[in-house]
């Protein structure tokens, strides 16, 4: 089974610009985690979705990060304008969420993302 | 606030010996518990889960985890360590959907 599938791997672009990240989770899984990884801050929750509504946004760095998810199977993180210090990986990650126990999430293998 | 901790940014362990990767956390209710690994340039793999029952659990690629309610600890275990288990081990805790994270534990297998 394909698990879950980011686009792009690698971005590179100019402070200023647009970048739009993508993510397609694993088929089946009706959540939706956004994350960003640095060196200096380690992995941080951005926003994370259940049955495509955001359910808490509050790691949402400021109002230039966006995230939307029209449907199930399609995810994006958007930042507009972007700076230098957005740089880092961003991984998306889902999982299956009913009732009961909390069910593992599974991650893609992110996207680098250089702000020049 | 809930929170993971992992005291040691990086471990060291010969190929052969045991390993030990510690975890302790603080989530109220009964915690769901997991770890996981991740390798360079790779997005973070699940190893295994404590959600109730065994205290041991026991994981992917010979991995198991001890869970001890009265020291709130789940570290990471393997009798014996191989070269390739050198990665990044994340542990993360939650009693909801959220997982908090710890800040991660580099271990490094030496030849």
């Amino acid at each position: 089974d394909a698990g879950v599938i980011q686009s792009p791997r690698h971005e590179v672009t100019e402070m200023g610009q647009e970048v739009t990240l993508r993510c397609k989770p694993i088929s089946g899984h009706n959540s939706l985690f956004w994350y960003r990884q640095t060196m200096m801050r380690g992995l941080e929750l951005l926003i994370y979705f259940n049955n495509n509504v955001p359910i808490d946004d509050s790691g949402m760095p400021e109002d230039r990060f966006s995230a939307k998810m029209p449907n199930a199977s399609f995810s994006t993180l958007k930042i507009q304008p972007s700076e230098p210090r957005d740089s880092a990986v961003y991984f998306c990650a889902s999982s299956f969420s009913g009732t009961g126990a909390a069910q593992p999430q599974h991650f893609g293998d992110g996207t680098r993302l250089s702000i020049l | 606030a809930q929170s993971v901790a992992q005291p040691e940014d990086q471990v060291n362990v010969a190929e052969g010996n045991p390993l030990t990767v510690k975890c302790t956390y603080s989530v109220s209710g009964n915690p769901y518990l997991f770890w996981y690994v991740q390798y360079p340039n790779r997005g973070l793999q699940f190893l295994l889960k404590y959600i109730t029952g065994d205290n041991l659990v026991k994981g992917s690629y010979g991995f198991e985890a001890e869970f001890n309610k009265s020291q709130t600890s789940f570290h990471l275990k393997k009798p014996s360590a191989l070269v390739s288990d050198s990665a990044l081990y994340f542990c993360a805790g939650t009693n909801t959907d959220k997982l908090i994270f710890g800040t991660g534990t580099r271990l490094q297998v030496f030849p």
